[in-house]
C-alpha cells in the first residue's frame, strides 16, 4: 500500500531560523512527488513537482529535494508569511490519477 | 486568486435540503476532482472525472452526486446530508500530460445543521 509520512507534525521557528520538513514515502513506482502549501480556509497551493532521486527545485526561500525514500523541504531564513501547513503527496504508477497525501506539517514562524 | 473557482465560498444547510457546489476552470484541464477536507487533516479524494467521464468514485455515499456538464465545469449535488458531512469541499483540476500537478480551488466551507 502506498504511504506518505510527514514529520514533524508541527514546527515553530523564529524568523530567520532555517529548518527542514521531511516527507517519507513508500510507493509502488513513483511518478511524481508534489509539495503544496495550504493557508487556513484556503485550498492547497502547488509549490513543486519532483520526479526522480537527486532532483532539486527552488522557489524564493524554499528548496525541495528528493531521494529514493524521502523528500525534504528546506526553508531558509523564513519570514512570518511562510507560516502555513505544508503538504506532501505522491503519485504512483498504479492509480496514477490519485494523489496520496501525508498528514502535513503545520509551520509557524514567529517574528 | 486561484485559477479554479468554487462557489459558493460558504454554505449552511439543513439535513433535508438539496444544494449544489460548483467548480469552474478555464485552463483546458481534462481531469477534475472533488475532495473533502476535515480540520487538520489532508484532503480526502471523493471523485475523479477524466474527459468528462466519472473514472473514480471512492465509495462515496449516494447523498453526494457529482456531475460534469462540460470540460470546464464540475458540480457536486448534495441531498440529505449528515452533520458529519460538514467540511471544506475542494475542487481540483489537472492537465492531461504525464505527472502534471493538481491545481486546487479555495473550496466551499459546508456546515450541516
Amino acid at each position: 500500500e502506498d504511504q506518505v509520512t510527514q514529520s514533524p507534525e508541527a514546527l515553530r521557528l523564529q524568523e530567520g531560523e532555517s529548518s527542514s520538513l521531511n516527507c517519507s514515502y513508500t510507493v509502488s513506482g513513483l511518478r511524481g512527488l508534489f509539495w503544496y502549501r495550504q493557508d487556513p480556509g484556503k485550498g492547497p497551493e502547488f509549490l513543486f513537482t519532483l520526479y526522480s532521486a537527486g532532483e532539486e527545485k527552488e522557489k524564493e526561500r524554499l528548496k525541495a529535494t528528493l531521494t529514493k525514500k524521502e523528500s525534504f523541504l528546506h526553508i531558509t531564513a523564513p519570514k512570518p508569511e511562510d507560516s502555513a501547513t505544508y503538504l506532501c503527496a505522491v503519485q504512483a504508477s498504479q492509480g496514477a490519477q490519485k494523489l496520496v497525501f501525508g498528514q502535513g506539517t503545520r509551520l509557524t514562524i514567529n517574528p | 486568486d486561484t485559477e479554479v473557482t468554487q462557489t459558493p465560498k460558504h454554505l449552511v444547510m439543513g439535513m433535508t435540503n438539496k444544494k449544489s457546489l460548483k467548480c469552474e476552470q478555464h485552463m483546458g484541464h481534462r481531469a477534475m476532482y472533488w475532495y473533502k477536507q476535515k480540520a487538520k487533516k489532508p484532503p480526502e479524494l471523493m471523485f475523479v472525472y477524466s474527459y468528462e467521464k466519472l473514472s473514480i468514485n471512492e465509495s462515496v455515499p449516494s447523498r453526494f452526486s457529482p456531475e460534469c456538464p462540460n470540460s470546464s465545469l464540475l458540480n457536486l449535488h448534495l441531498h440529505a446530508l449528515q452533520p458529519e458531512d460538514s467540511a471544506l469541499y475542494l475542487c481540483a483540476s489537472r492537465d492531461a500530460g504525464r505527472n502534471q500537478p493538481q491545481h486546487f480551488g479555495d473550496g466551499t466551507r459546508l456546515s450541516i445543521l
